[in-house]
C-alpha cells in the first residue's frame, strides 16, 4: 500500500481538462511535491516538482496545486500523447525520505 | 548526451546478491544528489536509497536497509548499489535518478531502468 493514493485510472477526451488527486499525510507537511509522467517501458520524466514548478521544456498544459492532504496534477487540452501512467511524490521526512503514490493510468477517449 | 544508464541487473537466486551501476553523462555528476527507485512487477514506482552530494549522506527505504548499501564514484561518474541477501520482494526494475539541484526533493533524469529477478 503506497503511502500517497491516487486513483488507479482516470480517462478524458482530447480538448478536456483532467485532474489527478493524490493525498498523503506528507502533502500536508511539505511543499516537495512532485508529478512524474511515465510511457510503457520509458523512463519516468519530471514535470511538476515543489507543488507548482515546471521544468523548462515541459509543456504549459501540465500545472500543479495543493490543499491540505491533497496535491493535484491538472492537464489542459487532453492529447492523445498525454496517454500514460502519472506519479506523485512527496518528500516524507528525514528518515522515510520520499514517497511515491501509486500511480494513475490516463487514458485519452 | 545527458543521460543516466543503468546496468548489472539480472537473474539471481534467493539470498544472492547483485551490484547495480548507474552511470552518467553529459552533466556535473558531482553535484547531484543521486537516487535509486524500484518499480515491482504490476506496481508502482517506490523509493530505495538516496547519496547525497558529499558522498557521505545516505538513507533506505526501511524494505532494504541493512541489507543494500549505495555509493559513488565521482571520478568515474557513477552511482552504485550493492544488494545483498535478495529476496523475491526485490524484483523490480531498478531505475537511477538525479536529483535536482537546490533546495527540493524531485528527480529530474532518470535511467532506462535495469531488471533484478530474483527467483529459484
Amino acid at each position: 500500500q503506497s503511502a500517497l493514493t491516487q486513483p488507479a485510472s482516470v480517462s478524458g477526451s482530447p480538448g478536456q481538462s483532467l485532474t489527478i488527486s493524490c493525498t498523503g499525510a506528507s502533502v500536508d507537511s511539505y511543499y516537495y511535491v512532485s508529478w512524474y509522467q511515465r510511457y510503457s517501458g520509458k523512463a519516468p520524466t519530471l514535470l511538476i516538482y515543489d507543488v507548482n514548478k515546471r521544468p523548462s521544456g515541459v509543456s504549459n498544459r501540465f500545472s500543479g496545486s495543493k490543499s491540505g492532504n491533497t496535491a493535484s496534477l491538472t492537464i489542459s487540452g487532453l492529447q492523445a500523447e498525454d496517454e500514460a501512467d502519472y506519479y506523485c511524490c512527496s518528500y516524507a521526512g528525514r528518515d522515510t525520505y520520499v514517497v511515491f503514490g501509486g500511480g494513475t493510468k490516463l487514458t485519452v477517449l | 548526451e545527458v543521460q543516466l544508464v543503468e546496468s548489472g541487473g539480472g537473474l539471481v537466486q534467493p539470498g544472492g546478491s547483485l551490484r547495480l551501476s548507474c552511470a552518467a553523462s553529459g552533466f556535473t555528476f558531482s553535484s547531484h544528489n543521486m537516487y535509486w527507485v524500484r518499480q515491482p512487477p504490476g506496481k508502482g514506482l517506490v523509493w530505495v536509497s538516496r547519496l547525497n552530494s558529499d558522498g557521505r549522506t545516505t538513507t533506505y527505504a526501511d524494505s532494504v536497509r541493512g541489507r543494500f548499501t549505495i555509493s559513488r564514484d565521482d571520478s568515474k561518474n557513477t552511482l552504485y548499489l550493492q544488494m545483498d541477501s535478495l529476496s523475491a520482494e526485490d524484483t523490480a526494475v531498478y531505475f537511477c535518478g538525479r536529483g535536482i539541484v537546490g533546495d527540493s526533493v524531485a528527480f529530474d533524469l532518470w535511467g532506462q531502468g535495469t531488471v533484478v529477478t530474483v527467483s529459484s
